[in-house]
């Protein structure tokens, strides 16, 4: 079965340190990847995606992730942490096969940054 | 730029009443349109999704259900609310073709069933 998973249910980190959220997939065929951040009691914004090409992607606010296929993982990274980073994220994986529905979402991390 | 509306915010509803929430994308045309019910803050279940205008697919089989009746526009129902039915809603947008399927997701809706 296709799955997402995300294994850690909180990190915490100090302001200015860096950040890693993990997101591991098991998904047939070249999926496209996405990261989602969630404030309280508001919608999710899209932050990034990998599609193809540079294993590295750029997003908003300062995230990037890395792609690495052998592993099947897209870890969410910020070189230095903000309070203001704290928040809810989430992976998600569109399956090639899916058209353009049917994301499978990881249960999502929640991030503390601590001043 | 393309916006997405979700009303109401919040609702407070006893059980046993009906429900519309509704949804309306503006800045784009003929987009695929989703609902997700998020519960205690965390995962997010898709409910349905829909393709076109009166084309819906429902992903779980429930107490809800929807409607399109307009390109731009994405109604959740019920006739009868259940306890289980509150949580926090949210509404969905992607472009049907030629994008790469990121979602873009409206405010939310907090319901809670009494």
């Amino acid at each position: 079965a296709q799955s997402v998973a995300q294994p850690e249910d909180q990190v915490n980190v100090a302001e200015g340190n860096p950040l890693t959220v993990k997101c591991t997939y098991s998904v047939s065929g070249n999926p496209y990847l996405f990261w989602y951040v969630q404030y309280p009691n508001r919608g999710l914004q899209f932050l990034l995606k990998y599609i193809t090409g540079d294993n590295l992607v750029k997003g908003s606010y300062g995230f990037e992730a890395e792609f690495n296929k052998s592993q099947t993982s897209f870890h969410l990274k910020k070189p230095s942490a903000l309070v203001s980073d704290s928040a809810l994220y989430f992976c998600a994986v569109r399956p090639p096969t899916s058209g353009t529905y049917k994301y499978i979402f990881g249960t999502g991390t929640r991030l503390k940054v601590l001043a | 730029s393309q916006t997405i509306h979700q009303w109401p915010a919040t609702l407070v509803q006893p059980v046993g009443s009906p429900l519309s929430l509704e949804c309306t994308v503006e800045g784009t045309s003929n987009p695929n349109l989703y609902w997700y019910r998020q519960a205690a803050g965390r995962g997010l279940q898709l409910l349905f999704y829909s393709v076109g205008i009166g084309q819906i697919s429902s992903e779980v089989p429930q107490n809800l259900s929807a409607s399109r009746p307009q390109d731009r526009q994405f109604i959740l129902s019920s006739k009868k609310l259940l306890l289980s039915d509150s949580g926090f809603y949210l509404c969905a947008w992607s472009v049907r073709r030629g994008g790469s399927g990121e979602q873009y997701f409206g405010p939310g809706t907090r319901l809670t069933v009494t």
